[in-house]
């Protein structure tokens, strides 16, 4: 079963906007990660926030951790027609025993229109 | 360095078949992960292997299986397929180390008919 879950489910943004994603999760975690994957390629890294951090940048990539509520947001600023995307968050279980295994959430399908 | 390699990329199968799909982590990497996604079900963990032992385990029936070489190359194998395991079958590798980044291949897409 899918550990998190993704708000919105799709996203269509003019570029130059902003683009906000949120995911929640379930259970306590490590870690937690977000990909992108495009057109139904592989999923590439973008960053990875541990439990007993907040906030962190990359970027143009701004994510936090609200490990209270269980949730963490994505924002891509000043969006580009290439960050046009699905993302993905994904946990790892705070459990010796998951190592290796991460649980994604349904993902945020982004449009960056032209 | 070289990044993960499956393949084939693309495959099509008719029920009953198996299949063998084939995963080459970076240099370095010992943990091999695969997931399966489809757009129903998303992305689901398979399993894990590090050092040739399985580490872990998704929730998929016995008809999938995995090993890993010496090499840490990693081959997944589905026996009498299904047309539900049509998907995009996704291989990781990571260095092995608890729940770190993890470095994906293109897929395999499979389509079982």
């Amino acid at each position: 079963s899918q550990q998190g879950e993704e708000d919105p489910q799709a996203l269509s943004i003019q570029e130059g906007e902003n683009a906000t994603m949120n995911c929640s999760y379930k259970t306590s975690i490590n870690n937690l990660q977000w990909y992108r994957q495009n057109s139904g390629r592989g999923l590439v890294h973008l960053i990875l926030i541990r439990s007993n951090e907040r906030e962190k940048h990359s970027g143009r990539l701004r994510v936090t951790l609200d490990t209270s509520k269980k949730s963490s947001s994505l924002l891509i600023t000043a969006s580009r027609a290439a960050d046009t995307a699905s993302y993905f968050c994904a946990t790892g279980r705070a459990t010796s025993s998951n190592t290796g295994k991460l649980i994604f959430g349904q993902g945020t399908t982004l449009q960056v229109k032209p | 360095k070289a990044g993960v390699t499956q393949t084939p990329r693309y495959l099509i199968k008719t029920r009953g078949q198996q299949v063998t799909l084939s995963c080459s982590p970076i240099s370095g990497h010992r943990s091999v992960s695969w997931y399966q996604q489809t757009p129903g079900q998303g992305l689901q963990f398979l399993f894990e292997y590090f050092s040739e032992t399985q580490r872990n385990k998704g929730n998929f029936p016995g008809r999938f299986s995995g090993r890993q070489f010496s090499n840490s190359r990693s081959e997944m194998n589905v026996s009498t397929l299904e047309l539900g395991d049509s998907a995009l079958y996704l291989c990781a590798s990571s260095l092995g180390q608890e729940q770190e980044t993890q470095y994906f291949g293109p897929g395999t897409r499979l389509l079982v008919l």
